[in-house]
């Protein structure tokens, strides 16, 4: 069974620009939730969504969006990029409704703002 | 808030040595343990699991046990090779409010292991 793809694997973008990134879950997993990793803050939730809904949302702001398509696939979108948001974007998805909920992570898409 | 507490790092060891890396957690509710495994310019890969009390999650050698009383849940191996030579996240995984979703997991700040030969 593939695994957790996420696209680009790589992206530079220009502070104020915006960017999509996608994730696509393994197969039969309705579940995704992003992350956010960089050295100094670490790994924080960004958000998790399941059959399209959101369900649980990090503390991020506004700039920082998702959404769910009826495959499962998942996007996020972070808008008016600041330098701070460099950093390792990870997807993961995940099958089970409730515990013990693990999670499998796919490569990440490594963000870098000029 | 939830949160977990990782032994800083990094830990360095010889081929054979032992392995201990300690993690706490504090969280409301019974939540579930994990231990991921980071590999350079990898994801994250889940390396052992557990949801209850007492729980030993093992795997590759690697065993870990969830201990309510004292809030912890340390890694440990008995000997490591230098291809476990990675980064080690502790986390839990909480019901949100309302107990609609487990989706997020909360991470302690990483331990780095390195294995000389």
């Amino acid at each position: 069974k593939a695994g957790v793809t996420q696209t680009p694997r790589y992206l530079i973008k220009t502070r104020g620009q915006q960017v999509t990134l996608s994730c696509s879950p393994i197969s039969g997993h309705r579940s995704v939730s992003w992350y956010q990793q960089t050295p100094g803050q670490g790994l924080q939730f960004l958000f998790e969504y399941f059959s399209e809904t959101q369900r649980n949302k990090g503390n991020f702001p506004g700039r920082f969006s998702g959404r769910q398509f009826s495959n499962s696939r998942s996007e996020m979108n972070v808008s008016t990029l600041e330098l701070g948001d460099s950093a390792l974007y990870l997807c993961a998805s995940s099958f089970y409704l409730d515990r013990p909920y693990e999670q499998y992570f796919g490569p990440g898409t490594r963000l870098t703002v000029t | 808030g939830d949160s977990v507490t990782q032994m800083e790092g990094p830990v360095t060891l010889s081929e054979e040595a032992f392995l201990t890396i300690n993690c706490t957690y504090t969280a409301t509710g019974y939540p579930s343990l994990f231990w991921y495994v980071q590999y350079p310019g990898e994801g994250l890969q889940l390396l052992l699991k557990a949801t209850k009390a007492d729980d030993k999650g093992s795997n590759k050698g690697f065993e870990a046990t969830y201990r309510k009383e004292t809030t912890s849940f340390h890694l440990e191996k008995g000997s490591v090779q230098v291809s476990d030579s990675a980064v080690y996240f502790c986390a839990l995984s909480a019901p949100s409010a309302g107990g609609t979703s487990y989706g997020k997991l909360t991470f302690g700040q990483g331990t780095i292991l390195t294995v000389h030969p």
